[in-house]
């Protein structure tokens, strides 16, 4: 038990389906986030979320859509998705922003 | 502009030589620094944490890192690698609250 659980770990998904990642967290923080992983390339930060207030890359496509509703849930939404999202998407907490973070185990999204 | 450079994206040590990672970053103001560790199939796990308490700050597992300001370096060893040390080892700078990452180094133990 990581603290902080992902569903599913592994997702398949076409460009035009509609699919939800879901994250939970049980260690009490105010803070989650949305990391994307790509071979080679350092972590992105997507989305932040830190007592319901929320901080957004700019650089990240509507077609990803977050959603926090409540402190210990966090839920990334897709729909349209390229073949160039296919990566690993973290989930992460902290206590607060600034504090180190704590990981789920991701979940790995091929988009065919 | 803050930015983190691990020099090497593969290092490849023999079981119970010493583990060298390095880590150098780019920063306007005094920084925090962090190595985070990713095991195969799992998401990643702090390390150490560097916040200006102390230069030489150890971790779990055995790792440890040297703040260095002068040659803006906080690299990782640890005296002895194990073969349970094979993972992906991150550096990371805290910026405003957001964390600038390292891409990476993977770390290869040879028996």
């Amino acid at each position: 038990e990581t603290g902080v659980t992902q569903t599913p770990r592994h997702l398949v998904m076409g460009m035009t389906n509609k699919k939800s990642l879901k994250c939970e967290q049980h260690l009490g923080h105010n803070a989650m986030y949305w990391y994307k992983q790509s071979a080679k390339k350092p972590l992105e930060l997507m989305f932040v979320y830190s007592l319901e207030e929320r901080v957004e890359n700019n650089s990240v496509p509507s077609r990803f859509s977050p959603e926090c509703p409540n402190s210990s849930h966090l839920f990334l939404h897709l729909h349209t998705l390229q073949p160039e999202d296919s990566a690993l998407y973290l989930c992460a907490s902290s206590p607060s922003r600034g504090s180190p973070l704590h990981f789920g185990n991701g979940t790995r999204l091929t988009v065919t | 502009a803050q930015s983190v450079t691990q020099l090497g994206s593969h290092v490849s040590v023999s079981e119970g030589a010493l583990v060298l990672l390095r880590c150098n970053y780019s920063s306007s103001v005094p920084p925090y620094l962090f190595w985070y560790v990713q095991y195969p199939n799992q998401g990643l796990q702090l390390l150490l944490k560097y916040t200006s308490a102390a230069t030489l700050v150890k971790g779990i597992n055995g790792f440890e890192a040297e703040f260095k300001k002068s040659e803006t370096s906080f690299h990782l060893t640890k005296p002895s690698a194990h073969m349970s040390d094979a993972a992906e080892y991150f550096c990371a700078l805290d910026s405003n609250y957001q964390l600038i990452w390292g891409a990476g180094t993977k770390l290869i133990i040879k028996p």
